[in-house]
């Protein structure tokens, strides 16, 4: 069975500029979640979908981060535009169900903004 | 927010020692699941616990859930160079409603060959 996949792995953009990531879960899994995970920290959500609705968008910055997830299957994570504290390794996510269960996790992409 | 607590933050050790890191909060989770996170990798789930007083056991590794369902503890027992890693707590939160995951900080172990 094929793991969540995630491109780019690596991206550096300088402040200001726009990044987008990419992901595509396990198949099957209706639940799909976007982390965002500083240098010596644990994960945390940045927003939860359930098939292609947003289940959980409360610690999204939404005045610079977007993320959609039209057809219930792959997202796309958007930053536009980066700052200097974005830089993080965004990990994306997948599960059967909405709540305790196992989530699955993608290798992550890890963004440098200088 | 619910908030977890991980001690210590970083632990090295030679091999063939035992060890024990710890989860803590002061809110109450209705499972609490514990995730090793390799460099350049995503985090891997290890174990999920349920009930209150509960021990799982996965071949070296102990995990314990709280009798309070508050805090947790994983215990290695001869700690192996492969166990290196990021070890994450992450519980949901009780109550209905609630879907997010609340991860900790992690405990970041180096075992010395």
């Amino acid at each position: 069975e094929a793991g969540v996949a995630q491109s780019p792995r690596y991206k550096i953009i300088e402040k200001r500029q726009s990044v987008a990531f990419w992901c595509n879960p396990i198949s099957g899994h209706a639940t799909l979640y976007w982390y965002q995970q500083i240098l010596g920290q644990g994960p945390k959500l940045l927003i939860q979908f359930q098939n292609n609705g947003v289940v959980d968008d409360s610690q999204l910055p939404k005045d610079r981060f977007s993320a959609e997830r039209l057809k219930g299957v792959d997202s796309t994570l958007k930053i536009q535009p980066a700052k200097l504290e974005d830089s993080a390794v965004y990990l994306c996510a997948s599960s059967l169900a909405l709540a305790g269960v196992e989530q699955f996790f993608g290798p992550g992409t890890r963004l440098t903004v200088l | 927010t619910q908030l977890l607590e991980q001690s210590p933050q970083f632990l090295s050790i030679q091999e063939g020692e035992n060890l024990t890191v710890y989860c803590n909060s002061s809110s109450v989770f209705s499972s609490l699941q514990w995730y090793r996170q390799e460099p350049g990798e995503g985090p891997v789930l290890l174990v999920t616990v349920v009930t209150g007083g509960e021990v799982k056991k996965l071949k070296r590794l102990t995990f314990q859930f709280g009798d309070a369902r508050k805090d947790s503890s994983l215990h290695i027992t001869a700690a192996q160079p492969g166990d290196t890693g990021l070890y994450l707590c992450a519980g949901l939160p009780s109550g209905a409603g609630s879907y997010q995951l609340t991860f900790g900080k992690g405990t970041k172990l180096s075992v010395i060959p």
